[in-house]
């Protein structure tokens, strides 16, 4: 079946550092890929979205590009601050099924 | 405008008793998706309804169950809670069935079940 691996966290940086979270997926077919962030307490924030090939979400200063060739769909922040401190979630979506298939969640803190 | 409303926050019960919770979607959209959401299993899709009828079920026990309004508010049931059932459970709307471009996530109901 389908499925997303995120890498697994906490991912620990200081203020202003560069920050890859890595996320791939398995998929049969043309899924679109999303980033979602969770802040403590809340639901999830849809951050950024890819829905074909070659295609460069962005939001936020937040960057992903949709890779089929390697089905990798990375995220990326070239300065990270403390309110970046959350969880992401890397997902796909396909008709069939209508549903969000999600990673695990990668835990981000950022350090003052 | 208004986004994804869920209720309530917060609840606590006892294992074996029943529990609604309820979401009030964007106005306009019309598909709403239930995800249960857990530290060991994590987010997992519960099931998503579209114009009153229930369209795809996530592999839940029976026990897991919902309905959706003329007006697209949305109510999920469970019923003889387990401890097990503990999670934060999460409703999400989107304008069509298709969700390319993603669906709007309320904050969700903490269910504790002691």
């Amino acid at each position: 079946g389908d499925s997303v691996t995120q890498m697994e966290g906490p991912v620990t940086l200081s203020e202003e550092a560069f920050l890859t979270i890595n996320c791939t997926y398995t998929a049969t077919g043309y899924p679109s890929l999303f980033w979602y962030v969770q802040y403590p307490g809340e639901g999830l924030q849809l951050l950024l979205k890819a829905t074909k090939a070659d295609d460069k979400g962005s939001n936020k200063g937040f960057e992903a590009t949709y890779r089929k060739e390697t089905t990798s769909f990375h995220l990326e922040k070239g300065s990270v601050q403390v309110s970046d401190s959350a969880v992401y979630f890397c997902a796909l979506y396909k008709e069939y099924g209508n549903k969000l298939v999600f990673g695990a969640g990668t835990i981000l803190r950022v350090k003052s | 405008k208004a986004g994804v409303t869920q209720t309530p926050r917060y609840l606590i019960k006892t294992r074996g008793q029943q529990v609604t919770l309820s979401c009030s979607p964007i106005s306009g959209h019309r598909s709403v998706s239930w995800y249960q959401q857990t530290p060991g299993q994590g987010l997992q899709f519960l099931f998503e309804y579209f114009s009153e009828t229930q369209r795809n079920k996530g592999n839940f026990p029976g026990r897991f169950s919902g309905r959706q309004f003329s007006n697209s508010r949305s109510e999920m049931n469970v019923s003889t809670l387990e401890l097990g059932d503990s999670a934060l459970y999460l409703c999400a709307s989107s304008p069509r069935r298709d969700s390319h471009d993603g669906y709007t996530f309320g904050s969700g109901t903490r269910l504790t079940v002691v």
